[in-house]
């Protein structure tokens, strides 16, 4: 039968403050974790990634953090812009590491102006 | 400019044929990716390669085949015995050698069934 897609967790905030996107996973042997950025009708842009002997990374404007004790992960984005709407996914890799990934379902970010 | 390409875009299937996309990397990755994603999900490996002239099956490789003569290509047939594969197609690459590397993703193609 025809197959219904699930609702997609989503997020709104004004443009200009910060935004903090969850992700829980699964596996406790997972020792690489990344993020992804999707706009409508286009593949995913990796966004930052980071290993699990690490607990934060920083990047332009992000940031990930790493809770390895409650199997947690963050995305922060400071300042958000118009064009910082999009899906975002978090994927994690198992014994595989960059190579089996397992992707979350993804979380729909809205800017408001 | 580097990068990985899709094609066609969009593609429409008949019943009872077999459907070929095209992927092409021009990043010199050893590693080639097919995933699926459904409307609100998250993206399923469908095959992915380490090398030229071996590929390994994903989370959902029934009703889909791959080749990988060239390091560069990583075609996707869509048999007819793939019941339901309305769908985004997504074709990624990255280094498999040493530390982990992210993969990066083409534009995707759509699948629709006529």
């Amino acid at each position: 039968g025809e197959s219904v897609g699930l609702h997609l967790p989503t997020l709104s905030v004004q443009e200009g403050d910060n935004s903090i996107i969850n992700c829980a996973y699964s596996n406790s042997a997972s020792d690489y974790f990344i993020w992804y950025k999707q706009e409508s009708g286009k593949g995913p842009q990796f966004i930052i990634d980071i290993r699990s002997n690490m607990d934060k990374r920083q990047g332009q404007r992000v940031t990930v953090l790493l809770n390895k004790t409650v199997k947690h992960l963050s995305l922060q984005i400071a300042a958000t812009q118009p064009g910082d709407s999009a899906v975002y996914f978090c994927a994690e890799g198992g014994n595989g590491g960059a190579q089996k990934l397992v992707f979350g379902q993804g979380t729909r970010l809205t800017i408001n102006p | 400019d580097g990068g990985i390409t899709q094609s066609p875009k969009y593609l429409f299937r008949k019943e009872g044929q077999n459907v070929t996309l095209s992927c092409e990397q021009n990043l010199n990755h050893d590693a080639m990716y097919w995933y699926r994603q459904d409307p609100g999900q998250g993206l399923r490996l469908i095959y992915y390669s380490q090398i030229v002239n071996d590929f390994q099956k994903g989370d959902i490789a029934e009703g889909y085949s791959v080749s990988r003569e060239k390091k560069e290509s990583f075609p996707l047939t869509v048999t007819s015995a793939q019941k339901n594969p309305t769908a985004f197609y997504l074709c990624a690459s990255n280094r498999w050698q040493g530390s982990n590397q992210p993969q990066h993703f083409g534009d995707g193609t759509r699948l629709s069934i006529l």
